[in-house]
């Protein structure tokens, strides 16, 4: 088991302003980092898979970094809006061949 | 992507009965994972359902409680056996297409146990 950690744990923001979270994972036996959106009473939905250090994604609003060799990456919002109100969950994938999922940021975004 | 169907979506059972739920995917995948969410926890994985062979379970989960099977590449079925309180949670079922690819998920199952 790979002890993933997320902070915060949960954040409250004003629609408009930026925020970001934080993983923090074993960097030993790494092949991608995952982020995923949970959206309450939907399925988990895929953001980003990151397998590069220095890799950098984006997907409209939100970006995410990723740093291998210390064992980190961050999730940034830019600009939040009410509908970005989910939890985030980041899972390493290991050459072990499972993810394991870290315990999320809850994040709600205060119109 | 894949198309998941997981059914039930909710229930609630009385403690001591079992519950299957059940996974459909819309097309073969070599792994399928199931995970549950306590309340208040994040997702954590069960075990890992390969077809053709036993299920590998994460450490503090058995399969007496937990029997899952494999039939084929596009089928599984999870039982929560000698329901408790402790085991009402979102279940929920996933697969991938290819190491380290993304994980679609089922719609999950939202169950109760009084």
């Amino acid at each position: 088991i790979l002890n993933v950690e997320q902070s915060p744990q949960s954040l409250h923001v004003q629609e408009g302003d930026s925020t970001n979270f934080t993983c923090s994972f074993p960097s030993s036996n790494f092949y991608a980092l995952h982020w995923y959106r949970w959206e309450t009473a939907k399925s988990p939905e895929a953001l980003f898979v990151m397998t590069l250090n220095g890799d950098e994604k984006k997907k409209g609003r939100i970006s995410a970094t990723l740093n291998t060799k210390e064992g980190y990456s961050y999730l940034y919002i830019k600009g939040s809006q009410p509908e970005d109100s989910a939890t985030y969950l980041c899972a390493p994938y290991n050459t072990g061949n499972q993810f394991y999922f870290g315990t999320g940021t809850s994040l709600t975004v205060i119109p | 992507s894949a198309v998941i169907s997981q059914k039930p979506s909710r229930d609630i059972c009385q403690r001591g009965t079992s519950l299957t739920i059940q996974c459909q995917v819309d097309s073969q995948v070599t792994m399928m994972f199931w995970y549950r969410q306590q309340p208040g926890q994040s997702l954590t994985l069960i075990a890992t359902a390969n077809q053709g062979s036993e299920a590998t379970y994460e450490s503090g989960f058995v399969i007496d409680k937990f029997p899952i099977s494999r039939p084929n590449l596009t089928f599984s079925t999870l039982t929560v056996s000698n329901m408790s309180p402790e085991d009402s949670s979102i279940y929920l079922c996933s697969v991938t297409r290819g190491g380290g690819e993304k994980l679609f998920f089922g719609s999950g199952t939202q169950l109760s146990v009084l």
